[in-house]
């Protein structure tokens, strides 16, 4: 399997409830990242998180990583329906390029 | 500040044709990377440039790919003698320097069908 995949492949909700993402990878970071992508638009950056934190908070979005499980997760809060899109995570291995996973396609339903 | 740009937006080629697509990156931006992605997958890396240098193709097929980045001008992503395999987004990203403690930031793509 790929360095950094994402967990669930698709999450349906409703507005106003919170979304949690996860994502997981096989090889020691740098940092990781979460990107988001609306549909056939191109990648817009959310956050950054080294490999030396734990918790980074940026507005709604809440992303926490443990180094020892290899594993991040994205969470948004209090979702709107303009949150629906794909949201990608991507690590920094040291490898010249970002490597991206997947994806979670999140649906917010009005 | 206009952001990366790519053109074409929609290039349709019949097999065996070329397709060129451009990318212009973001001003003070001098590192490009160019990323495939087919319906409903993730990023794939293709190849990474610095002005008027390859410094990572290792994501670039062998054959009928090449991309460029000449020091004038935007970045060249060139498929030849097209296949309806190579039909996907094609997106690029710059950044200010080849250290990945900078996001990218993503031009809105070309979207490539080989019919």
């Amino acid at each position: 399997s790929q360095q950094g995949e994402e967990d669930p492949q698709a999450l349906s909700i409703q507005e106003g409830e919170n979304a949690t993402m996860n994502c997981s990878y096989k090889t020691s970071i740098n940092n990781l990242q979460w990107y988001r992508q609306n549909s056939g638009r191109g990648l817009v950056h959310l956050i950054l998180i080294r490999s030396n934190e734990r918790e980074k908070h940026s507005g709604r979005l809440r992303v926490t990583l443990d180094t020892s499980k290899k594993s991040s997760s994205l969470l948004i809060t209090a979702s709107r329906a303009a949150d629906t899109a794909s949201y990608f995570c991507a690590t920094d291995t040291g490898r010249r390029a970002l490597t991206f996973g997947s994806g979670t396609r999140l649906q917010v339903q009005p | 500040n206009a952001g990366v740009m790519q053109n074409p937006r929609h290039l349709v080629r019949r097999r065996g044709q070329e397709a060129r697509l451009r990318c212009s990156p973001m001003k003070g931006h001098s590192h490009v990377y160019w990323y495939r992605q087919l319906p409903e997958e993730g990023l794939k890396f293709m190849v990474y440039l610095q002005k008027e240098n390859i410094i990572d193709e290792s994501g670039m097929p062998k054959e009928r790919f090449s991309a460029e980045f000449p020091k004038e001008g935007p970045s060249i992503l060139r498929i030849q003698q097209v296949v309806r395999g190579d039909s996907a987004a094609y997106f690029c990203a710059s950044s200010p320097s080849g250290q990945l403690n900078y996001g990218y930031t993503f031009g809105s793509g070309t979207r490539l069908t080989v019919v």
